[in-house]
């Protein structure tokens, strides 16, 4: 049973770029989080994606974009890209309100 | 404003003794709390949680203890073993709804050293 798979695994772009990251939750999950990682610390909640509908969002401005497909898959867009945006982004999938499964991450470098 | 934190950054034990990490939080509406365990170059993978109703829950090695009143947690791992070694996070959940969700707010982590 595949978990939360994350594409792609490792990132380097440059600053003023856009990126996106990609992630197909677990089987049967309907609901996918994605949280910024930076070095050192937690994980910060960015925003939540339930029915193809963005549900709740973290303090991040709105460089930081999102998407929900039909199937559940999401993306996180990221424009304008600053050097402080380098940092491990984790997608999460859930179903049951608390049964979150992180994906492995895709580590952003921004030179 | 940290409303989740982890005072100690690394914890070093030894094989076969207890490992105690603490948590403190400071947001009164969180009611669920978790610990997750983190290897490098993996995600964060579920430890154990504990509903702010209970003040202790067990599995296994694990057992997490819940003060509201001085808004502390912590969680116990007896004994440690070499695969223990990893970093440890706390995390905590206001309470949800299918409208709202459940956003996690992590710790900064304590980095758990078990030496054989």
């Amino acid at each position: 049973d595949a978990g939360v798979t994350q594409s792609p695994t490792h990132l380097i772009k440059t600053r003023g770029q856009q990126v996106t990251l990609r992630c197909s939750p677990k089987s049967g999950h309907d609901t996918v989080s994605w949280y910024q990682q930076a070095l050192g610390q937690g994980p910060q909640f960015i925003f939540q994606y339930y029915e193809e509908e963005e549900r709740q969002r973290g303090n991040f401005p709105d460089r930081f974009s999102g998407h929900q497909f039909p199937n559940y898959s999401s993306e996180l867009n990221v424009n304008a890209l600053l050097l402080g945006d380098s940092a491990l982004y984790l997608c999460a999938s859930s179903l049951a309100a608390y049964g979150y499964t992180f994906g492995s991450g895709t580590r952003l470098t921004v030179v | 404003d940290q409303q989740v934190k982890q005072n100690s950054p690394s914890l070093s034990v030894q094989e076969g003794r207890i490992s105690i990490l603490n948590c403190d939080y400071t947001n009164s509406m969180f009611d669920y709390f978790l610990w997750y365990k983190k290897y490098p170059a993996e995600g964060p993978t579920f430890l154990i949680s504990i509903s702010s109703i209970k003040d202790k829950n067990e599995d296994g090695r694990f057992t997490v203890f819940l003060n509201k009143s001085a808004k502390h947690l912590s969680l116990h791992i007896v004994p440690s073993q070499p695969g223990d070694s990893a970093v440890y996070f706390c995390a905590a959940s206001e309470r949800i709804s299918k409208a709202a969700g459940n956003k996690l707010t992590f710790g900064g982590g304590t980095r758990v050293l078990v030496k054989p």
